[in-house]
């Protein structure tokens, strides 16, 4: 059974551009959550998509978004790239909904670097 | 608000030894805690869960500790060895509340 695929495991992006992030989740699974990771700060959600609908959402501004597809995969979208914004972006799928962590799984993430 | 942290962000032992990692939490509502590892380059992964209504579980090399008078709960592992170096996090789950938090990490360090 194939893990959680996150694409592409490694972005460098230029302040003020805008990245799209995917994430494949593990087949039958139909949330997926987002997060941000920084050496700083841990990791900090920022969203949860489960079957096409956004269910949770955590402390982050308007300049980050999601979105699922009817195959479960989603996408994480960041405009106007700020430095700050430089980090190790993780998905994790479940079964259902993220709290009741059934079979919870993460990729290994995509590192962005905002230059 | 709640929080999930940990008392030592880096932990050096000697391979063989048993590792003691800690973290304090502060939902007394929480109902459920996981221990995850990250290695470089990757995402975390499950090590061992344990519910509110225990104070333990015992894995293969690893057993999940939670006190729940002082909020306290503790990953060790036993017979250390190099590919344990990772960063260890705990999570807390208040099903209620519909919260997840995850601990800031403690990296561990195995010396050979």
């Amino acid at each position: 059974k194939a893990g959680v695929t996150q694409t592409p495991r490694y972005l460098i992006k230029t302040r003020g551009q805008q990245v799209t992030l995917s994430c494949s989740p593990i087949s039958g699974h139909r949330s997926v959550s987002w997060y941000q990771q920084t050496p700083g700060q841990g990791l900090q959600f920022l969203f949860e998509y489960f079957s096409e609908t956004q269910r949770n959402k955590g402390n982050f501004p308007g300049r980050f978004s999601g979105r699922q597809f009817s195959n479960s995969r989603s996408e994480m979208n960041v405009s106007t790239l700020e430095l700050g914004d430089s980090a190790l972006y993780l998905c994790a799928s479940s079964e259902g909904q993220r709290i009741n962590t059934n079979g919870y799984t993460f990729g290994s993430g995509t590192r962005l670097t905002v230059v | 608000g709640e929080s999930v942290g940990l008392h030592l962000p880096t932990l050096s032992v000697q391979e063989g030894d048993n590792s003691i990692i800690n973290c304090a939490y502060s939902n007394s509502a929480s109902d459920y805690f996981i221990w995850y590892k990250q290695e470089s380059g990757k995402g975390p992964q499950f090590i061992i869960d344990i519910r509110s209504n225990m104070d333990k579980r015992q894995g293969q090399r690893v057993t999940v500790l939670l006190n729940k008078t002082v909020k306290h709960l503790s990953l060790q592992i036993a017979a250390t060895q190099p590919g344990d170096s990772a960063v260890y996090f705990c999570a807390e789950i208040a099903y209620n509340f519909n919260k997840f938090y995850f601990g800031s990490g403690t990296k561990l360090n195995v010396k050979p």
